[in-house]
């Protein structure tokens, strides 16, 4: 039974391009959270989605930032026109029950590089 | 607002020391549950434990061991004998009570370094 796999592990790119970070969740999830790990920094909540639908993105940037949980397929956090400060380690985590209060299972993370 | 502060940011020991790891927390509901995760140096996300607030007992796991004081406001991690392989970083984890769409506030994270 295979955990919440994210790839890539890691990803560089230049300013202004874009980021595509995907996770696929544990078998039998349906309730995919996004965390960002900023350096010297503990997680910070991004993004709750379910199946087609974005529950909470209150933790989510404005601008240049977006993600999706598509029908089929692993859910995807897009990031346009990076910049520095994105730079930082991007967690997905997976529950079959919404909510954080019976613990997720994290993925092993993507860290992002702008140069 | 919730906040989960971890004062000790880095702590340095010798193999089989004991080492205790600080966590208070603060929030305004009454039910709310606490997380410990371990961050290996190969950088995934580990769970260690989950209290609820009304669970007050102290839980032991092999050298771990969790004190949970809602008096202070804490929940402190004691590794007992610690070893090389417990070097990484701890963090504690705080969830509302707020169903489907609460969310975990972690602390900064502590970073353990434990030498032969």
């Amino acid at each position: 039974n295979a955990g919440v796999m994210q790839n890539p592990r890691h990803l560089v790119r230049r300013r202004g391009q874009e980021a595509r970070l995907r996770c696929s969740p544990m078998k039998g999830h349906s309730h995919v959270y996004w965390y960002r790990q900023l350096p010297e920094e503990g997680l910070k909540f991004m993004v709750y989605l379910q199946k087609e639908n974005i529950i909470d993105e209150s933790g989510m940037p404005k601008e240049r930032f977006s993600a999706e949980f598509p029908k089929e397929g692993p859910s995807i956090l897009r990031i346009q026109q990076v910049v520095r400060g994105d730079s930082a380690a991007y967690f997905c985590a997976s529950s079959i029950r919404g909510g954080s209060n019976y613990g997720y299972t994290f993925g092993s993370g993507t860290r992002l590089t702008v140069v | 607002a919730q906040k989960v502060t971890q004062a000790q940011t880095e702590i340095s020991v010798v193999e089989k020391e004991d080492v205790t790891l600080d966590c208070v927390y603060e929030t305004r509901d009454t039910t709310y549950y606490l997380f410990w995760y371990k961050q290996p140096p190969s950088g995934e996300l580990v769970f260690l434990i989950r209290r609820n607030s009304f669970d007050e007992q102290n839980e032991i796991s092999g050298r771990y061991s969790w004190n949970f004081q809602k008096s202070t406001s804490s929940f402190n991690f004691t590794i007992t004998a610690s070893q090389v392989v417990d070097s990484a970083v701890y963090f504690c984890a705080l969830s509302d009570d707020t169903g489907a769409n609460s969310k975990l506030t972690f602390g900064k994270g502590i970073t353990l370094s434990v030498r032969p």
